[in-house]
């Protein structure tokens, strides 16, 4: 199967900007969806297609895909963002399957 | 907005098989995909494979083929997935989670809106 990758760590001070990235083959042809997942919980969609957010989400969370990598940017972070965050997309060697990058964890410092 | 419940726990011996429940209640049953999602301690997430509750077809990743089968009953809105053959290695959070796609649009993109809260599933002799 195909593999996405993450950064396994990215940190960002209270009220900045931070940007997490994935990279995989498969983002040049599939949209990528974006995970939030907080110790003891299930995870919570934050972006998909790219960059769509489910209702309930702030709209400082954003998604971006350039070539072979996709990007969440949360745009003035705060406390509560402080989670794993785990990409998606359809796998490019099988279409019907999903892969999932190995995620990252956002401090906020 | 729906939901899918899971059952807490289960546990299971080295070779034996578990079978975890889904019910899901607050929207058409058969018209969104339900996938499976493993997590172990203090690792990441790992896509199982997708079930149409409608048709009936699955498509599993390629790491369990032969190993898993995700079913459904529609009469009670309740989808399950059987893990056989476990090794301590299968010890993980076991989640359901419905495509935020209906399964008319004939292909899943990997976007799941609504989860179940997990099924801690324990391998152990």
């Amino acid at each position: 199967s195909s593999e996405l990758t993450q950064d396994p760590a990215v940190s960002v001070a209270l009220g900045q900007t931070v940007t997490i990235t994935c990279q995989g083959a498969s983002l040049r042809r599939f949209y990528a969806n974006w995970y939030q997942q907080k110790p003891g919980q299930a995870p919570l969609l934050v972006i998909y297609d790219k960059n769509n957010r489910p209702s309930g989400i702030p709209d400082r969370f954003s998604g971006s895909t350039s070539g072979y990598t996709a990007s969440l940017t949360i745009t003035g972070a705060q406390a509560e963002d402080e989670a794993d965050y785990y990409c998606n997309s359809r796998d490019s060697s099988n279409d019907h399957r999903v892969v999932f990058g190995g995620g990252t964890k956002l401090t906020v410092l | 907005q729906g939901q899918v419940v899971q059952s807490g726990a289960e546990v299971a011996k080295p070779g034996a098989s578990v079978k975890v429940p889904c019910k899901a209640s607050g929207y058409t049953f058969t018209g969104y995909y339900i996938h499976w999602v493993r997590q172990a301690p203090g690792e990441g997430l790992e896509w199982m494979g997708w079930l149409n509750p409608n048709s009936g077809d699955t498509h599993y990743a390629q790491k369990f083929q032969g190993r898993v089968s995700m079913t459904r009953d529609t009469s009670i809105s309740a989808a399950y997935m059987e893990l056989s053959r476990l090794q301590s290695d299968d010890t993980a959070m076991y989640y359901c989670a419905r495509d935020i796609h209906i399964v008319a649009a004939a292909v899943t993109t990997g976007a799941f809106d609504i989860w179940g809260q997990g099924t801690r599933v324990t391998v152990s002799s």
